[in-house]
């Protein structure tokens, strides 16, 4: 799978959009982002997915490079319950996609 | 709709005793998956299960640890003669279509302390 790079720890103000970035620059062809996050003492969380396309759902948007190199995942209308620690993970589309490798992931801090 | 429900949410143990973890999947889920999370560091794949069957154990370690998932009852995660790096956040998912689908869904984890 392709190695993932995050920024270790961001800011946003409550009410802002949040707009949380990961390189991805050897994602091969098959690979599929995904996020995930996960909010102190409980378990992940899944939040989006996508291969080339940008996607939105009631959580987030992801936007993803025309190259796929790079992605953002983008949180609207950040509240304080958004604070977490966000995975941005690379992931084949067949196979084994429970074998997900979290890496360390940015903190979001979002302040009131 | 309850989620992954996982219990004990916290386990001490002494070094050299066994650890049992338990993890029920989500209801209409019958492939469950087992993370680590050591201090500081990212969760780590440990175990696939389906019911009555282990399908890929590989970031298990080999000695000491084992799982079952029985065609009764929750999942069960057990290390024997637990050492003091065995200490770690233990998470349970489960996901109703085989080899993950396209998301798993994760319980509260076990806080494992041995002392």
């Amino acid at each position: 799978d392709a190695k993932t790079t995050q920024p270790t720890s961001m800011d946003c103000a409550e009410g802002r959009a949040a707009n949380l970035p990961c390189n991805h620059s050897t994602i091969s062809g098959n690979e599929y982002v995904y996020w995930y996050r996960q909010i102190h003492s409980q378990g992940p969380q899944y939040i989006i997915h996508g291969l080339k396309n940008n996607e939105t759902n009631e959580m987030a948007s992801l936007i993803i490079t025309e190259d796929r190199k790079s992605s953002t995942l983008i949180l609207p209308h950040a509240t304080l319950r958004d604070t977490a620690v966000y995975y941005c993970i690379v992931r084949s589309g067949g196979g084994s996609n429970y074998k997900l490798t979290f890496g360390k992931g940015t903190l979001l801090t979002v302040n009131p | 709709n309850a989620g992954v429900m996982q219990n004990p949410r916290h386990l001490v143990r002494r070094r050299g005793q066994e650890a049992r973890l338990r993890c029920s999947p989500m209801k209409g889920h019958s492939h469950v998956y087992w993370y680590r999370q050591l201090p500081e560091e990212g969760l780590k794949f440990m175990v696939y299960l389906q019911k009555e069957n282990i399908i890929d154990e590989s970031g298990m370690p080999k000695e000491r640890f084992s799982a079952e998932f029985p065609k009764e009852g929750p999942s069960i995660l057990r290390i024997q003669q637990v050492v003091r790096g065995d200490s770690a956040a233990y998470f349970c998912a489960s996901s109703q279509e085989g080899a993950g689908g396209e998301k798993l869904f994760f319980g509260s984890g076990t806080q494992l302390s041995v002392l």
